[in-house]
C-alpha cells in the first residue's frame, strides 16, 4: 500500500505569509489520483485539489497544489485568518485510498 | 446542492454493532461510487470502505475487512455501513463521501459519531 507522509506537523505562521505543505509518497502516485483537504475543528474536510494542481470550485487562487511523481506540494500564496486549519493530502492506486497523517497551519 | 447526511452513531459496548446511514440529495445519487472515511478523536483521516454506483464493486481498508459491510439502496438514494465486532479503537466519527471520477471525495457529509466503550 502507498503510504504519504506529509511535513512538516505543524507550520507556525502569521497571516499574509506563504505557506508550503509537503506531501511524500512511498510509491509513485498518478498525478490524477492526488488530493489535497483542508479540514477545520469540528467539520468535515472539504476538498481544495485534485489532480495534484486543480483547484476545486470556489477555492481562492491562493491556494495551488504542485508536484509529481512522489513529491507533491500545496502552497497557500498568502494565509488569511480562515487558512489557519489542517491540511490533508490524499491518493488512489489499486482500489485503496490513503490519506496523510495531516499538516497542521497554526497562528504565530 | 448536494447533501449527504448521516444518521446513526451512538455508544455501544466492544463486540456490539451499529448501522449508519447515508441521506443523499441534491444529485443522481446511482451515477456516483459512494465511501466511508472515519476520524478517530484527535487523528487523522482513515479510508474505510467504498461502493460503487450500482454496487458491484466493495472495496475496504484492511482494518475492517470482514466485521465492517457496504451497503447503498439506490431507489432510496442511502448508503449504509453495517459495523460488527465493535473494537474500541473503531472510536470516530464516521463520514460519508461522493468520490468523483479522478477518485478524490468531493463532497462530505458532516459525520455520525461511534464510541465504543464498556
Amino acid at each position: 500500500d502507498i503510504v504519504l507522509t506529509q511535513s512538516p506537523g505543524t507550520l507556525s505562521l502569521s497571516p499574509g505569509e506563504r505557506a508550503t505543505l509537503s506531501c511524500r509518497a512511498s510509491q509513485s502516485v498518478s498525478n490524477s489520483y492526488l488530493a489535497w483537504y483542508q479540514q477545520k475543528p469540528g467539520q468535515a474536510p472539504r476538498l481544495l485539489i485534485y489532480g495534484a494542481s486543480s483547484r476545486a470550485t470556489g477555492i481562492p487562487d491562493r491556494f495551488s497544489g504542485s508536484g509529481s511523481g512522489t513529491d507533491f506540494t500545496l502552497t497557500i500564496s498568502r494565509l488569511e485568518p480562515e487558512d489557519f486549519a489542517v491540511y490533508y493530502c490524499q491518493q488512489y492506486g489499486d482500489s485503496l485510498w490513503t490519506f496523510g497523517q495531516g499538516t497542521k497551519v497554526e497562528i504565530k | 446542492e448536494v447533501q449527504l447526511v448521516e444518521s446513526g452513531g451512538g455508544l455501544v459496548k466492544p463486540g456490539g454493532s451499529l448501522r449508519l446511514s447515508c441521506a443523499a440529495s441534491g444529485f443522481t445519487f446511482s451515477t456516483y461510487s459512494m465511501n466511508w472515511v472515519r476520524q478517530a478523536p484527535g487523528k487523522g483521516l482513515e479510508w474505510v470502505s467504498s461502493i460503487s454506483s450500482s454496487g458491484t464493486y466493495i472495496y475496504y481498508a484492511d482494518s475492517v475487512k470482514g466485521r465492517f459491510t457496504i451497503s447503498r439502496d439506490n431507489a432510496k438514494n442511502s448508503l449504509y455501513l453495517q459495523i460488527n465486532s465493535l473494537r474500541v479503537e473503531d472510536t470516530a466519527v464516521y463520514y460519508c463521501a461522493r468520490i468523483s471520477w479522478g477518485n478524490y471525495f468531493d463532497y462530505w457529509g458532516q459525520g455520525t459519531l461511534v464510541t465504543v466503550s464498556s
